[in-house]
């Protein structure tokens, strides 16, 4: 299985700033690395596929980078709406997810 | 509108079975890889287990080892429904199970989520 490894684990953060969340994996999956967001008693929500590829719907504050084994997530002005849990996810074969990154308001 | 609606969760002794119902609305689920994902109280999301859509790979199905052999996988078209056969219970599966879609054939990007469903393993 391919490990997947998020940090920092959880930050604070105020309405307005940018953030970054990285993603690292065991080894290489090319771009196949996807984002969701999960409030809290909710599903997960696609945000992010194919590194880059923004799901219909998103705001465009959300994007991503990154190949091979590190990956980013960015939002460039927090939102009060974006206060959530992150995942990552490969996709390059069975599905593995990161920990999570929890964003909560400073 | 795509939507995907779990049911069949709930309480079970250690060494029972529970079947998990995924009913697709909006779109023809055969057409498509399905799979079912937990997240155990307070913890990550976890893969459990996939199945391809019929024109894909023939319907081929996909487990984590850590189910392999006491859960199975199952669709039925005419239904438009997935399901989750889950047997031999542990404390350790209990979860919320999510079903949920993949965005195209051969990706494993989810794409849709239903609201989940509680699977709590105790005696």
């Amino acid at each position: 299985d391919i490990q997947m490894t998020q940090s920092p684990p959880s930050l604070s953060a105020s309405v307005g700033d940018r953030v970054t969340i990285t993603c690292r994996a065991s080894q290489s999956i090319s771009n196949y690395l996807n984002w969701y967001q999960q409030k809290p008693g909710k599903a997960p929500n696609l945000l992010i596929y194919n590194t880059s590829s923004l799901q219909g719907g998103v705001p465009s504050r959300f994007s991503g980078s990154g190949s091979g084994t590190d990956f980013t997530l960015t939002i460039s002005s927090l939102q009060p709406e974006d206060f959530a849990t992150y995942y990552c996810q490969q996709s390059y074969i069975t599905p593995t997810f990161g920990g999570g990154t929890k964003v909560e308001i400073k | 509108e795509v939507q995907l609606l779990e049911s069949g969760g709930g309480l079970v002794q250690p060494g029972g079975s529970l079947r998990l119902s995924c009913a697709a609305s909006g779109f023809t689920s055969s057409n498509y890889g399905m799979s079912w994902v937990r997240q155990a109280p307070g913890k990550g999301l976890d893969w459990v287990s996939s199945i391809s859509g019929i024109s894909h790979s023939g319907g081929r199905t996909y487990y984590a080892d850590s189910v392999k052999g006491r859960f199975t996988i199952s669709r039925d078209s005419s239904r438009n429904t997935l399901y989750l056969q889950m047997n031999s219970l542990r404390a350790e599966d209990t979860a919320v199970y999510y079903c949920a879609k993949y965005l195209g054939p051969r990706t494993s990007i989810f794409d849709c989520w239903g609201q989940g469903t509680l699977v709590t393993v105790s005696s």
